[in-house]
């Protein structure tokens, strides 16, 4: 079954410390694809990367990086000299796609979340 | 380009009443998802619709629930009757395909989330 952990509930640094948060995933999928999402205090859910499976490379967005490791089924976020307008909640997320008749991929299971909290 | 658009943005009913969502995705895109985050359930999907078509509705909780997609620009999620449990954030999502391809379409945006509150 598919299943998406964030271990961490909730994460608080001050302003400048860089802070990773974890997610881990289980599929027996070979194809998938994998998301991290940011709910900021007003709600709203903001896409922030997608990865498929087939693509381990590291990738870098100004302050944001993502982590991608098949070896422990890890996809990690770590933001760079944080601000505090990166407080939010993170969420990880994980599709499958499967080619069997009835394909239900595309379904977005998501992690619980985990609350990141940064102070000036 | 707007967003995914969700109204109303905030909903606060008697338990019995009717409540209705209603959601217009991104224009071209050909799925419209809803979720339903809870503090104890996290955010799960409800339902989804391909070109106005539900394919997936093993999430809807009961049959108080109800969704359709009259055309490719309007949704709507239906609570009749309504009760206290259903008390969540509801959000709309749409995306130009489903996971699958090596391709970014199928990335889900989300609307703003309507907050429901049943008394």
């Amino acid at each position: 079954a598919q299943k998406v952990t964030q271990a961490q509930t909730e994460i608080s640094v001050v302003e400048k410390e860089d802070v990773t948060l974890d997610c881990v995933y289980e599929t027996r999928d070979t194809t998938y694809y994998l998301f991290w999402y940011k709910q900021p205090p007003s709600g709203e859910l903001v896409f922030l990367i997608r990865r498929n499976s087939f693509d381990e490379q590291n990738e870098i967005s100004g302050r944001y990086s993502w982590n991608f490791q098949k070896s422990t089924s890890s996809f990690n976020f770590t933001i760079t000299a944080s601000q505090v307008v990166d407080s939010a909640v993170y969420f990880c997320a994980l599709s499958e796609y499967r080619y069997r008749p009835g394909n239900q991929g595309g379904k977005l299971i998501f992690g619980q979340g985990t609350e990141l909290s940064v102070k000036p | 380009d707007a967003g995914v658009i969700q109204s109303p943005r905030h909903e606060v009913t008697e338990m019995g009443q009717e409540v209705t969502l209603r959601c217009k995705p991104i224009s071209g895109h050909d799925y419209l998802f809803w979720y339903r985050q809870t503090m104890m359930r996290g955010l799960e999907l409800l339902i989804y619709f391909n070109n106005n078509v539900p394919i997936d509705d093993s999430g809807m909780p009961e049959d108080r629930f109800s969704a359709k997609m009259p055309n490719a620009s309007f949704s709507t999620l239906k609570i009749q009757p309504s009760e206290p449990r259903d008390s969540a954030v509801y959000f709309c999502a749409s995306s130009l395909g489903l996971a699958g391809a090596l391709r970014p379409t199928d990335t889900q945006y989300f609307g703003p989330g309507t907050r429901l509150t049943v008394l």
